[in-house]
């Protein structure tokens, strides 16, 4: 069974650009996860999808991110424009709602570098 | 991460055992769990707690006390590939997931 993917891996951009991250989850997993990840630092969630309902997005930077989980698989965050600050590892999971533990599957993570 | 507290980093020697400790806010509390991340990749789910006491996976053990806030990952017979840093996560209410900062396990032979 496949994983959770994620594209690209890596992305350079300067300041003010936008950027977009793609992520499919595995196969029947109704929940996905956005989170962004700091070196040295564990992940900390942007935004959550039940489905195609955005169901926790309290610690998302709405003024410059944004992220759709149309049809309720495939997923995308952007960001637009990308500030320094921005530079660190988006990563994907995902997880099927409805099993005891609600564990987590996540993606390889996109690599984002601001200059 | 909603005061989850583990070790930044600990070195241990192959072949030995090591145990590496997380505190947690105990209210609103509905899991426990461990991921352990290389360099570089994705976090990979090792374990879940929801009970207290011990749950074996190999040579991978987690405990857990809900009354004290307090789970440990324990890795016998360390091997050179399990240096990696090791999440701890809770489970919140409405199913919130709180990761600490990672603890950096070095492995030296």
């Amino acid at each position: 069974e496949a994983g959770v993917v994620q594209s690209p891996r890596y992305k350079i951009i300067e300041k003010k650009q936008p950027v977009a991250f793609w992520c499919n989850p595995i196969s029947g997993h109704n929940t996905l996860y956005w989170y962004l990840q700091n070196l040295g630092q564990g992940p900390e969630l942007l935004i959550r999808y039940e489905n195609e309902e955005a169901v926790d997005d309290s610690q998302l930077p709405k003024d410059r991110f944004s992220a759709e989980r149309l049809k309720g698989v495939d997923s995308t965050l952007k960001i637009q424009p990308a500030e320094l600050g921005d530079s660190a590892v988006y990563l994907c999971a995902s997880s099927f709602k409805g099993t005891p533990t609600d564990t987590q599957y996540f993606g390889p993570g996109t690599r984002l570098t601001v200059l | 991460g909603q005061n989850i507290d583990q070790p930044t980093e600990m070195t241990a020697t192959e072949g030995a055992i090591v145990q590496i400790n997380c505190t947690y806010q105990t209210s609103g509390f509905n899991g426990l769990f461990w991921y352990q991340q290389h360099a570089g990749e994705a976090p990979t789910f090792l374990s879940y707690n929801v009970l207290d006491g011990l749950e074996e996976k190999g040579r991978f053990s987690s405990f857990l006390s809900r009354s004290k806030g307090y789970s440990y990952l324990l890795l016998k017979e360390l091997q050179m590939k399990d240096s990696a840093s090791y999440l701890c996560a809770r489970k919140g209410n409405f199913n919130k997931f709180y990761f600490g900062s990672g603890t950096k396990l070095n492995v030296k032979p």
